[in-house]
Protein backbone atom coordinates (compact mmCIF):
# COMPACT_ATOMS: atom_id res chain seq x y z
CA UNK A 1 0.00 0.00 0.00
CA UNK A 2 1.25 3.45 -0.16
CA UNK A 3 1.38 6.11 2.35
CA UNK A 4 1.77 9.82 2.81
CA UNK A 5 3.10 10.99 5.96
CA UNK A 6 2.16 14.68 7.45
CA UNK A 7 3.64 15.96 10.83
CA UNK A 8 1.12 15.97 13.72
CA UNK A 9 1.17 19.72 14.37
CA UNK A 10 2.63 23.10 13.20
CA UNK A 11 2.66 26.17 15.29
CA UNK A 12 3.15 29.72 13.37
CA UNK A 13 3.03 33.32 14.52
CA UNK A 14 0.85 35.79 12.51
CA UNK A 15 1.82 36.53 9.51
CA UNK A 16 4.89 34.46 9.54
CA UNK A 17 4.97 31.55 6.66
CA UNK A 18 3.82 28.29 7.83
CA UNK A 19 5.16 25.15 5.33
CA UNK A 20 3.52 22.04 6.04
CA UNK A 21 4.87 18.57 4.39
CA UNK A 22 3.74 15.23 3.11
CA UNK A 23 6.36 12.55 2.20
CA UNK A 24 5.70 9.75 0.56
CA UNK A 25 7.83 7.35 -1.90
CA UNK A 26 8.45 8.68 -5.21
CA UNK A 27 5.72 11.58 -4.40
CA UNK A 28 7.21 14.08 -6.69
CA UNK A 29 6.22 11.43 -9.74
CA UNK A 30 2.63 12.13 -8.67
CA UNK A 31 0.33 14.46 -8.41
CA UNK A 32 -0.69 16.34 -4.92
CA UNK A 33 -3.44 18.10 -4.06
CA UNK A 34 -4.06 20.11 -0.42
CA UNK A 35 -7.55 19.90 2.01
CA UNK A 36 -8.22 22.72 4.59
CA UNK A 37 -10.73 21.88 7.35
CA UNK A 38 -11.82 23.81 10.28
CA UNK A 39 -13.59 22.27 13.54
CA UNK A 40 -17.08 21.02 12.68
CA UNK A 41 -16.16 21.83 8.82
CA UNK A 42 -16.48 19.97 5.47
CA UNK A 43 -12.81 20.07 3.57
CA UNK A 44 -12.45 22.60 1.15
CA UNK A 45 -10.20 22.07 -1.78
CA UNK A 46 -6.63 24.66 -1.35
CA UNK A 47 -4.46 23.44 -3.93
CA UNK A 48 -4.66 20.65 -6.87
CA UNK A 49 -1.92 19.63 -9.28
CA UNK A 50 0.81 20.35 -6.64
CA UNK A 51 0.31 24.02 -7.16
CA UNK A 52 -2.56 25.40 -8.54
CA UNK A 53 -5.36 27.36 -6.87
CA UNK A 54 -9.25 27.19 -7.19
CA UNK A 55 -10.52 30.28 -7.54
CA UNK A 56 -11.49 31.92 -4.06
CA UNK A 57 -8.17 30.89 -2.88
CA UNK A 58 -5.73 33.76 -1.79
CA UNK A 59 -2.62 33.81 -3.10
CA UNK A 60 -0.85 33.45 0.02
CA UNK A 61 -1.44 29.37 -0.67
CA UNK A 62 0.71 27.95 -2.55
CA UNK A 63 2.40 24.17 -3.20
CA UNK A 64 5.40 22.42 -4.27
CA UNK A 65 6.11 18.55 -5.19
CA UNK A 66 9.85 17.11 -5.58
CA UNK A 67 11.68 14.32 -5.04
CA UNK A 68 9.53 12.47 -2.03
CA UNK A 69 8.26 15.58 -0.36
CA UNK A 70 5.14 17.90 -1.26
CA UNK A 71 5.11 21.08 0.73
CA UNK A 72 2.04 23.40 1.09
CA UNK A 73 2.93 26.94 2.51
CA UNK A 74 1.13 29.87 3.64
CA UNK A 75 3.00 33.14 3.10
CA UNK A 76 1.74 35.57 5.94
CA UNK A 77 -0.40 33.28 8.12
CA UNK A 78 -4.09 34.81 9.37
CA UNK A 79 -5.66 32.98 12.08
CA UNK A 80 -8.27 32.28 9.89
CA UNK A 81 -5.69 30.02 8.70
CA UNK A 82 -6.05 27.83 11.85
CA UNK A 83 -7.58 24.18 10.71
CA UNK A 84 -6.24 20.96 9.90
CA UNK A 85 -4.55 20.38 6.50
CA UNK A 86 -4.71 16.91 4.63
CA UNK A 87 -2.40 16.23 1.65
CA UNK A 88 -3.60 14.07 -1.13
CA UNK A 89 -2.22 11.73 -4.53
CA UNK A 90 -3.48 9.34 -6.47
CA UNK A 91 -1.78 5.77 -6.51
CA UNK A 92 -2.87 2.95 -9.05
CA UNK A 93 -2.50 0.65 -6.70
CA UNK A 94 -4.10 2.35 -3.09
CA UNK A 95 -6.79 4.64 -4.54
CA UNK A 96 -6.95 7.91 -3.27
CA UNK A 97 -4.21 8.41 -0.32
CA UNK A 98 -4.86 10.98 2.23
CA UNK A 99 -1.52 12.00 4.82
CA UNK A 100 -2.74 11.93 8.43
CA UNK A 101 -3.48 15.42 8.41
CA UNK A 102 -1.42 18.17 10.12
CA UNK A 103 -3.05 20.22 12.70
CA UNK A 104 -1.83 24.20 11.91
CA UNK A 105 -1.54 26.62 15.14
CA UNK A 106 -1.83 30.07 14.61
CA UNK A 107 -0.47 31.96 17.74
CA UNK B 1 -24.00 27.14 -7.23
CA UNK B 2 -22.74 23.47 -6.65
CA UNK B 3 -24.41 22.02 -4.02
CA UNK B 4 -24.04 18.33 -2.99
CA UNK B 5 -26.45 16.99 0.18
CA UNK B 6 -26.19 14.18 1.67
CA UNK B 7 -28.63 11.47 3.55
CA UNK B 8 -29.21 8.37 4.55
CA UNK B 9 -26.86 7.95 8.00
CA UNK B 10 -27.41 6.87 10.90
CA UNK B 11 -27.19 3.92 13.57
CA UNK B 12 -26.86 0.13 12.43
CA UNK B 13 -25.53 -2.89 14.54
CA UNK B 14 -22.57 -4.34 13.26
CA UNK B 15 -23.27 -6.82 10.25
CA UNK B 16 -25.78 -4.91 9.27
CA UNK B 17 -26.47 -2.88 5.69
CA UNK B 18 -27.24 1.04 5.22
CA UNK B 19 -27.78 2.98 2.27
CA UNK B 20 -26.35 6.33 1.71
CA UNK B 21 -27.82 9.00 -1.19
CA UNK B 22 -26.17 12.78 -2.55
CA UNK B 23 -28.57 15.01 -3.77
CA UNK B 24 -26.29 17.19 -5.77
CA UNK B 25 -26.83 20.81 -7.71
CA UNK B 26 -25.59 23.36 -9.92
CA UNK B 27 -23.20 21.39 -12.18
CA UNK B 28 -23.61 19.06 -14.75
CA UNK B 29 -23.45 16.17 -13.01
CA UNK B 30 -23.22 13.91 -15.73
CA UNK B 31 -19.82 15.43 -16.80
CA UNK B 32 -17.95 14.21 -13.64
CA UNK B 33 -16.58 11.22 -11.56
CA UNK B 34 -17.95 11.19 -8.04
CA UNK B 35 -16.52 10.44 -5.02
CA UNK B 36 -17.67 8.99 -1.10
CA UNK B 37 -14.48 9.92 1.52
CA UNK B 38 -15.08 9.35 5.25
CA UNK B 39 -13.90 10.18 8.17
CA UNK B 40 -13.82 8.73 11.50
CA UNK B 41 -14.83 10.24 14.45
CA UNK B 42 -11.48 13.07 15.93
CA UNK B 43 -9.35 11.11 13.10
CA UNK B 44 -8.01 12.22 9.55
CA UNK B 45 -9.69 11.63 5.80
CA UNK B 46 -10.35 8.32 4.74
CA UNK B 47 -10.89 7.98 0.77
CA UNK B 48 -13.36 5.12 0.14
CA UNK B 49 -14.68 4.85 -3.47
CA UNK B 50 -15.17 6.83 -6.83
CA UNK B 51 -17.00 6.19 -9.75
CA UNK B 52 -16.39 7.69 -13.38
CA UNK B 53 -19.07 10.39 -14.91
CA UNK B 54 -20.76 7.19 -17.00
CA UNK B 55 -20.10 4.44 -14.56
CA UNK B 56 -17.70 2.30 -16.48
CA UNK B 57 -15.03 2.85 -13.19
CA UNK B 58 -15.70 2.24 -10.17
CA UNK B 59 -12.72 1.93 -7.62
CA UNK B 60 -13.23 0.80 -4.26
CA UNK B 61 -10.60 1.61 -1.13
CA UNK B 62 -9.62 -1.75 0.47
CA UNK B 63 -11.07 -1.55 3.64
CA UNK B 64 -14.41 -1.47 2.12
CA UNK B 65 -13.99 -3.64 -0.85
CA UNK B 66 -16.21 -6.06 -1.62
CA UNK B 67 -18.51 -4.69 1.02
CA UNK B 68 -19.69 -1.25 -0.37
CA UNK B 69 -20.96 -0.50 -3.76
CA UNK B 70 -21.07 2.82 -5.38
CA UNK B 71 -23.37 3.67 -7.90
CA UNK B 72 -25.17 6.67 -9.55
CA UNK B 73 -28.22 7.95 -11.31
CA UNK B 74 -27.27 10.40 -13.99
CA UNK B 75 -30.95 11.49 -14.57
CA UNK B 76 -31.99 12.19 -10.96
CA UNK B 77 -28.12 13.78 -10.32
CA UNK B 78 -27.80 11.23 -7.62
CA UNK B 79 -24.70 9.64 -5.79
CA UNK B 80 -25.13 6.27 -3.84
CA UNK B 81 -22.95 4.06 -1.86
CA UNK B 82 -24.72 0.90 -0.63
CA UNK B 83 -22.50 -0.46 2.68
CA UNK B 84 -22.85 -4.01 3.68
CA UNK B 85 -21.40 -6.20 6.56
CA UNK B 86 -20.76 -3.16 7.97
CA UNK B 87 -18.32 -3.00 11.22
CA UNK B 88 -17.66 -0.92 14.13
CA UNK B 89 -14.48 0.87 12.34
CA UNK B 90 -16.42 2.26 9.50
CA UNK B 91 -18.41 4.51 11.97
CA UNK B 92 -17.66 7.76 10.35
CA UNK B 93 -19.19 11.30 8.76
CA UNK B 94 -19.18 10.19 4.85
CA UNK B 95 -18.54 12.81 2.67
CA UNK B 96 -19.86 12.97 -0.73
CA UNK B 97 -17.37 14.72 -3.49
CA UNK B 98 -17.59 16.14 -7.26
CA UNK B 99 -14.35 14.42 -8.11
CA UNK B 100 -12.36 15.73 -11.06
CA UNK B 101 -9.97 13.17 -12.96
CA UNK B 102 -7.42 14.54 -14.77
CA UNK B 103 -5.68 11.37 -15.10
CA UNK B 104 -2.50 10.88 -13.39
CA UNK B 105 -4.34 14.02 -10.84
CA UNK B 106 -7.37 13.35 -9.30
CA UNK B 107 -9.12 15.54 -6.72
CA UNK B 108 -11.79 16.57 -4.71
CA UNK B 109 -13.38 20.03 -5.49
CA UNK B 110 -16.81 20.57 -4.04
CA UNK B 111 -18.09 18.60 -0.42
CA UNK B 112 -21.46 18.04 1.07
CA UNK B 113 -21.62 18.84 4.67
CA UNK B 114 -21.44 15.03 5.47
CA UNK B 115 -23.71 12.25 7.11
CA UNK B 116 -23.24 10.46 10.18
CA UNK B 117 -22.85 6.39 10.25
CA UNK B 118 -23.02 4.66 13.63
CA UNK B 119 -22.41 0.96 13.88
CA UNK B 120 -23.04 -0.28 17.03
CA UNK B 121 -24.53 -2.98 19.23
Amino acid sequence: SYELTQPPSVSVSPGQTASITCSGDKLGDKYVCWYRQRPGQSPILVIYQNNRRPSGIPERFSGSNSGNTATLTISGTQVLDEADYYCQAWDSSAGGVFGGGTKLTVL
Amino acid sequence: QVQLVESGGGLVRPGGSLRLSCATSGFTFSDYYMTWIRQAPGKGLEWVSYISSVAGSRYYADSVKGRFTISRDNARKSLYLQMNSLRAEDTAVYYCARYVVVAPAAYADYFGQGTLVTVSS
